[in-house]
């Protein structure tokens, strides 16, 4: 089976701007979830989807925003980017019925924000 | 608030020894915990997962030990090989958050 892929994997952005990050998950998987690695920090949560439906928000203002496609592809927006918003942002993929199922990483997208 | 932690930013250990890596939690409704290895600009990799209703989980060279009442689970990497260096995350889940706390992780660098 194809693993998680993610794109753009490198992106350069300046304040401001708004940006849009793709995953497309393992096959046969219908969760999503998101999560942003700064330096230093661990993986903070952001959101999971399942079923196109937002089941948990993490604790990130409103600028981040997502969706889920019928197809369990899903999407995350940035807009107004601020130099902080400068992180690896990491999409998983599970079956997740029951929501505590093991995830599997893509590669990440790496967003750097002059 | 820092529910999950991984007190040892790096670790060295010599090749052919044990790697212990440990985690701390502090939310008794984790039920549901999982070990990941990350190289540089790669996706964390899932190592091995066990459920709170078990003490162990063994796959191969990984043991994963979960203590509930010290709320503490540690990674054992035996033998440690060359291969074995990354960064090493903890993350912990309860049934119906759908959600996954990640510790800070660990470097471990394991020297030939």
């Amino acid at each position: 089976k194809a693993g998680v892929t993610q794109t753009p994997r490198y992106l350069i952005k300046t304040r401001g701007q708004q940006v849009t990050l793709s995953c497309s998950p393992i096959s046969g998987h219908r969760s999503v979830s998101w999560y942003q690695q700064t330096p230093g920090q661990g993986l903070q949560f952001l959101f999971e989807y399942f079923s196109e439906t937002q089941r948990n928000k993490g604790n990130f203002p409103g600028r981040f925003s997502g969706r889920q496609f019928s197809n369990s592809r899903s999407e995350m927006n940035v807009s107004t980017l601020e130099l902080g918003d400068s992180a690896l942002y990491l999409c998983a993929s599970s079956l997740a019925a029951s929501g505590v199922e093991t995830q599997y990483f893509g590669p990440g997208t790496r967003l750097l924000v002059l | 608030d820092q529910q999950v932690k991984q007190n040892s930013p790096s670790l060295s250990v010599q090749e052919g020894r044990i790697s212990i890596l440990n985690c701390d939690y502090t939310n008794s409704m984790f039920d549901y915990f999982l070990w990941y290895k990350k190289y540089p600009a790669e996706g964390p990799t899932f190592l091995i997962s066990i459920s709170s209703i078990k003490d162990k989980n063994e796959d191969g060279r990984f043991t994963v030990f979960l203590n509930k009442s010290a709320k503490h689970l540690s990674l054992h990497i035996v033998p440690s090989q060359p291969g074995d260096s990354a960064v090493y995350f903890c993350a912990a889940s309860s049934s119906g958050t759908y959600k996954y706390i990640f510790g800070t992780g660990t470097r471990l660098k394991v020297l030939a």
